[in-house]
């Protein structure tokens, strides 16, 4: 069975970093694109990074760029977002979410960042 | 990156059709087929519900179908049901932008 697995959320101060983390089960995790997405507390869905199935390229929405780094490790099957510089307005629920055919058909159960003071 | 336009709310009695409209530019859903659509229930993730403009995963409800017409992509929820209450949100992949998603619609089944 497909899971994925985020962890790493929780409370930071403005200006802080936190790293979130996803773990990839049950699928050839090196053979998928990864994404993030977010949701603001009740607000909607929006795209956050990418990295290819390699790991060779990656991109970001512009709120985020500069700030936040997307990795993975194909060995040991999990995917990476470090977040840096954080404002209050990167509060939100993210979600590793499995992109494929240009759609996101497997999403976690998401990982929950407060910024705030 | 602005977010593409959705109806905040649509609402349609059990049995009855319902369309969700989703418009962008000819950056986006005007330049590629590459819409999708998600429903999401409280507290829960999203879950794809169309692909590629029409095509339906597996185990989705034959009932749901989607379309496109120049910078606007559609759901179409027919024979509607109690279950499916619930947020509904177009994507649009964007080139150099990634993707793109609408603000979400609100469905409430009468």
């Amino acid at each position: 069975e497909l899971q994925l697995v985020e962890s790493g959320g929780g409370l930071v101060q403005p200006g802080g970093s936190l790293r979130l983390s996803c773990a990839a089960s049950g699928f050839t995790f090196s053979g998928y694109s990864m994404t993030w997405v977010r949701q603001a507390p009740g607000k909607g869905l929006e795209w956050v990074s990418y990295i290819s199935s390699s790991g060779s390229s990656m991109y970001y929405t512009d709120s985020v760029k500069g700030r936040f780094t997307i990795s993975r490790d194909n060995a040991k099957k999990f995917l990476y977002l470090q977040m840096n510089s954080l404002r209050d307005e990167d509060t939100a629920v993210f979600y590793c979410v499995r992109e494929t055919l240009y759609s996101f058909a497997s999403w976690g159960q998401g990982t929950l960042v407060t910024v705030s003071s | 990156q602005s977010a593409l336009t959705q109806p905040a709310s649509v609402s349609g009695s059990p049995g009855q059709s319902i369309t969700i409209s989703c418009t962008g530019t000819s950056s986006d859903i005007g330049n590629y087929n590459f819409v999708s659509w998600y429903q999401q229930n409280p507290g829960k993730a999203p879950k794809l519900m169309i692909y590629e403009v029409n095509k339906r995963p597996s185990g989705v409800s034959y009932r749901f179908s989607g379309s496109k017409s120049g910078n606007t992509a559609s759901l179409t929820i027919s024979g509607l049901q109690a279950e499916d209450e619930a947020d509904y949100y177009c994507c649009s992949y964007a080139g150099d932008l990634g993707w793109l998603f609408g603000g979400g619609t609100k469905l409430t089944v009468l």
